[in-house]
């Protein structure tokens, strides 16, 4: 079956634009994550949406960040007024939700490819 | 604070059994452990979890010890295909769905 998918696959835009970057989970999945993954470094952790409520936005930056999934599939994350520093892959995972009796931290999470932002 | 730590890189050869360490000394009772791979330009992908004991799939064996205070990793005959970044994750934040990945450890396998 299809996979995580995100677009755009790539993004450039100048400081100061505002982006949206969008992800389709996989069908059934009700848990729904973004991380931002910078050079050398492991995704990290920016929000995460159970159904249409974002349970756990504590990884957010800034309020700058924002991100929405009004119908519990797909979400798209919206960043305003980029900055450089912003540059960096943002992944998106998408999991079946709470995993064996419950326990949150059995979830396994489906990571799409990424979209690569670049802030000029 | 981290909550895991593992080797920064390894480097193995094709056909060897490569073991990658993971230390979590604060892990939780209801922490599960949770491997994934990560190749460049894609986002990880999960590869193993467990809880104590000894667990094994198509594509690795994860080994934790009775205090389920560190879990090693083994991939056994590696290929050049097995270079990546691998990631040890335990738990969530709080008891919550917060992933915190660290570093990683980037395996190089040579020819």
């Amino acid at each position: 079956g299809a996979g995580v998918s995100q677009t755009p696959s790539n993004k450039v835009t100048e400081k100061g634009k505002y982006v949206e970057l969008r992800c389709d989970p996989i069908s059934g999945h009700t848990a729904l994550y973004w991380y931002r993954q910078s050079l050398g470094q492991g995704p990290e952790f920016l929000i995460y949406f159970q159904g249409t409520g974002a349970a756990d936005d504590s990884g957010l930056p800034n309020d700058r960040f924002f991100a929405v999934r009004p119908e519990g599939s797909v979400s798209t994350l919206k960043i305003q007024r980029t900055e450089r520093g912003d540059s960096a892959v943002y992944l998106c995972a998408s999991s079946l939700g709470p995993g064996l009796a419950g326990v949150p931290n059995t979830d396994t999470q489906y990571f799409g490819p990424g979209t690569r932002l670049t802030v000029l | 604070l981290a909550k895991t730590t593992q080797p920064i890189s390894m480097d193995s050869y094709e056909g060897q059994e490569v073991n990658i360490t993971c230390s979590h000394n604060n892990i939780a009772t209801n922490d599960y452990i949770t491997w994934y791979q990560q190749f460049p330009s894609q986002g990880p992908r999960f590869i193993i979890q467990g809880y104590k004991t000894k667990v094994t799939n198509e594509v690795a064996s994860l080994f934790i010890p009775a205090d389920r205070k560190s879990s090693t990793l083994s991939l056994p005959r590696v290929s050049l295909s097995d270079t990546a970044v691998y990631y040890c994750l335990v738990g969530g934040e709080g008891g919550g769905f917060k992933t915190i990945f660290g570093a990683g450890t980037r395996l190089f396998v040579k020819a």
